[in-house]
């Protein structure tokens, strides 16, 4: 059946350094979404990727849907405080709404 | 405007004893979805209510679990005879349309109900 890992579980960055965690999938996927939950909080939504290639950006993020779209990833250019959570992909998963197992990010300031 | 509401915010119960958690979704939206979070885990589909069509019940983890939705508004979920390994948070999400062949649609989280079980 397909596989899907996110990765890394935990990223611990100094204030200012990039962070970015994949998506990987062992079949196509069809779409993809990212979301980020803050410590305590609930799961917000950031983006939708469709298309083979897509890249989007949101000021310090950019994300990206691979060219076979059996992978994604969120880039962080300059962590800020702010950025604290942890960032989940979510897609379907043997149809079923699957998400990720989470990249928990942590800044040090 | 209103974004999902969830009640109560926080229950604690004894094992054994059955649990009704309450879901508000935004208005107009026409899904609504129900997970369980673990603590420090990730978010684990139980169920999905789209219109009036049959919901995709795939996900609940066993019969003690079920849900019920009425037309597009709130929606209960109910968790039977609770067990210990029943403790986490539990969201519930609304989009505006369901998904269909295999497309995602932006959802949007309620704060949970933390579920604690004794």
């Amino acid at each position: 059946g397909q596989q899907v890992m996110q990765i890394p579980q935990y990223q611990h960055v100094q204030e200012g350094e990039d962070f970015t965690t994949y998506c990987n999938s062992s079949t196509t996927l069809s779409n993809i979404q990212w979301y980020k939950q803050r410590p305590g909080g609930h799961p917000v939504f950031l983006i939708q990727l469709v298309k083979s290639g897509e890249v989007k950006k949101q000021k310090r993020l950019t994300f990206q849907f691979g060219e076979a779209k059996k992978n994604s990833s969120l880039h962080i250019t300059a962590t800020q405080t702010t950025d604290v959570g942890t960032y989940f992909c979510q897609f379907f998963g043997n149809e079923k709404l699957t998400f990720g197992t989470g990249t928990r990010l942590t800044i040090i300031p | 405007g209103a974004g999902v509401s969830q009640s109560p915010s926080n229950k604690v119960t004894e094992k054994g004893k059955d649990v009704e958690l309450r879901c508000d979704p935004i208005s107009g939206h026409t899904a609504l979805y129900w997970y369980r979070q673990r603590l420090g885990q990730g978010l684990e589909f139980l169920i999905y209510f789209q219109g009036n069509s049959a919901p995709d019940k795939s996900g609940l983890p066993s019969d003690r679990f079920s849900a019920e939705r009425t037309g597009e508004s709130v929606s209960t979920l109910t968790i039977q005879r609770t067990q210990q390994e029943d403790s986490a948070v539990y969201l519930c999400a609304s989009s505006l349309r369901g998904t269909s062949g295999g497309a995602l649609v932006e959802q949007y989280f309620g704060p949970g109900t933390r579920l604690t079980v004794t």
